[in-house]
């Protein structure tokens, strides 16, 4: 069974411009969760959707938002990139189901998102 | 606050010694806690997830135990490899909503032949 799929696995992008990133859940999961990591902070929680609705959100500004489609695909967007978005943003899937506290979560290899 | 604290922030060992990494958090309510090993460049897999009523789970060399009243977990390896050179990071869930996930900042670990 293939893994969690993230792409593009490298952007470079410059600060005030928007970015897109996609994530493939592993076929049958349709929890889908986002993260972001970086040398400073670690990993913090972004949002997590679960078939199409965001389920939970972290404390990020509205500046990042996300969607997921029928399929369990997910996407994450950045508006007006800062210098401090550079980081590794991670997704990972799950076979939650709702109300369930208790899941594996399988993460992807994560994109790299340098901001100049 | 919610808060998950790890120590040490990193660790040196020789191969084939055992180690014993700690999390201590201040989450609640709490739901359940994770380690995971994150390979560098690589996303994290998980080693274990214990809930509230579990004490001990263990995985090949790794074992985490789970203290509930006093809000400590600890990840101990045992006869470490050099494939553990690794950051291990504790998770816990839980907090006011549902299925919150708040984050240790890891352990970076290096086993030397």
């Amino acid at each position: 069974k293939a893994g969690v799929t993230q792409t593009p696995r490298y952007l470079i992008k410059t600060r005030g411009q928007q970015v897109t990133l996609s994530c493939s859940p592993i076929s049958g999961h349709r929890s889908v969760s986002w993260y972001q990591q970086t040398p400073g902070q670690g990993l913090q929680f972004l949002f997590e959707y679960f078939s199409e609705t965001q389920r939970n959100k972290g404390n990020f500004p509205g500046r990042f938002s996300g969607r997921q489609f029928s399929n369990s695909r997910s996407e994450m967007n950045v508006s007006t990139l800062e210098l401090g978005d550079s980081a590794l943003y991670l997704c990972a899937s799950s076979l939650s189901t709702s109300g369930r506290p208790y899941y594996e979560q399988y993460f992807g290899p994560g994109t790299r998102l340098t901001v100049t | 606050k919610n808060q998950v604290e790890q120590s040490p922030q990193s660790l040196i060992i020789l191969e084939g010694k055992n180690c014993t990494l700690q999390c201590n958090y201040t989450v609640s309510p709490f739901s359940n806690l994770r380690w995971y090993k994150q390979d560098t460049g690589r996303g994290p897999v998980s080693l274990t997830i214990m809930t509230f009523s579990e004490n001990t789970k263990s995985n090949g060399r790794y074992t985490a135990t789970l203290d509930a009243d006093t809000k400590q977990s600890s990840l101990h390896i045992t006869a470490s490899q050099l494939s553990d050179s690794a950051s291990y990071i504790c998770v816990v869930s839980g907090g006011s909503g549902t299925y919150k996930y708040i984050f240790g900042t890891g352990t970076r670990l290096k086993v030397l032949a």
